[in-house]
């Protein structure tokens, strides 16, 4: 059965840093395009970050650019996420994603909340 | 960057069907996918590439995409199919989504 767990959120103080993990289960993880994509409270999805097969080519939407990092472990079935400088507006739920184009499988999401 | 416009609400009648719209400058040049997300629970994929459906998704819905609009429709509403609709392409290299639609069967 394939699965994306996600975890690492919790409550974390302004300019802190907080690292997500994504651990997959069901498939290797060196075959896919992996992503983070996030939903603040009372807010729609937005994407925040994808990598390729071997780490090679990563992307970032412009307002995680230089405070967050996306990568993977292949080895350990794992994609990351390191935030850096967080800010109140980064609280969201963080999902991870399998897929090229269409985000063709989701985990569960894990709470990132910045506050002081 | 690019930007897509999605109606904040619809509502259909249980049994009817609702017209889910996604605005964009020359959308049809892109690739356009849609998510249903349910209150507390992961965005599933219904409709790929403008108009494939992924194993597991009813026939009732259906993707279209010309011109400056992509729509999704879902065909006999069903009180299950109470959700935030999101529709999203990628952009030079990034992903963008609209903002969603919070579709209500009355």
């Amino acid at each position: 059965e394939l699965q994306l767990v996600e975890s690492g959120g919790g409550l974390i103080q302004p300019g802190g840093s907080l690292r997500l993990s994504c651990k997959v289960s069901g498939f290797p993880l060196s075959g896919y395009w992996m992503h983070w994509v996030r939903r603040a409270p009372g807010k729609g999805l937005m994407w925040v970050a994808r990598v390729n097969g071997d780490a090679s080519s990563t992307n970032y939407v412009d307002s995680v650019k230089g405070r967050f990092t996306i990568s993977r472990d292949n080895a350990k079935n794992t994609l990351y996420l390191q935030m850096n400088s967080l800010r109140v507006e980064d609280t969201a739920v963080y999902y991870c994603a399998r897929g090229y184009e269409p985000l063709e499988y989701w985990g569960q999401g894990t709470l990132v909340t910045v506050s002081s | 960057s690019y930007e897509l416009t999605q109606p904040l609400s619809v509502s259909v009648a249980l049994g009817q069907t609702a017209s889910l719209t996604c605005g964009g400058d020359l959308i049809e040049n892109k690739n356009v996918h849609w998510y249903q997300q349910k209150p507390g629970q992961a965005p599933v994929l219904v409709i790929s590439r403008d108009r494939n459906r992924p194993s597991g998704i009813p026939e009732r819905f259906s993707g279209s995409n010309s011109g400056n609009t992509a729509t999704l429709t879902i065909f006999r509403a069903q009180a299950g199919d109470e959700a935030d609709y999101f529709c999203q392409v990628w952009d030079s290299g990034t992903g963008v989504f609209g903002g969603g639609t919070k579709l209500t069967v009355l």
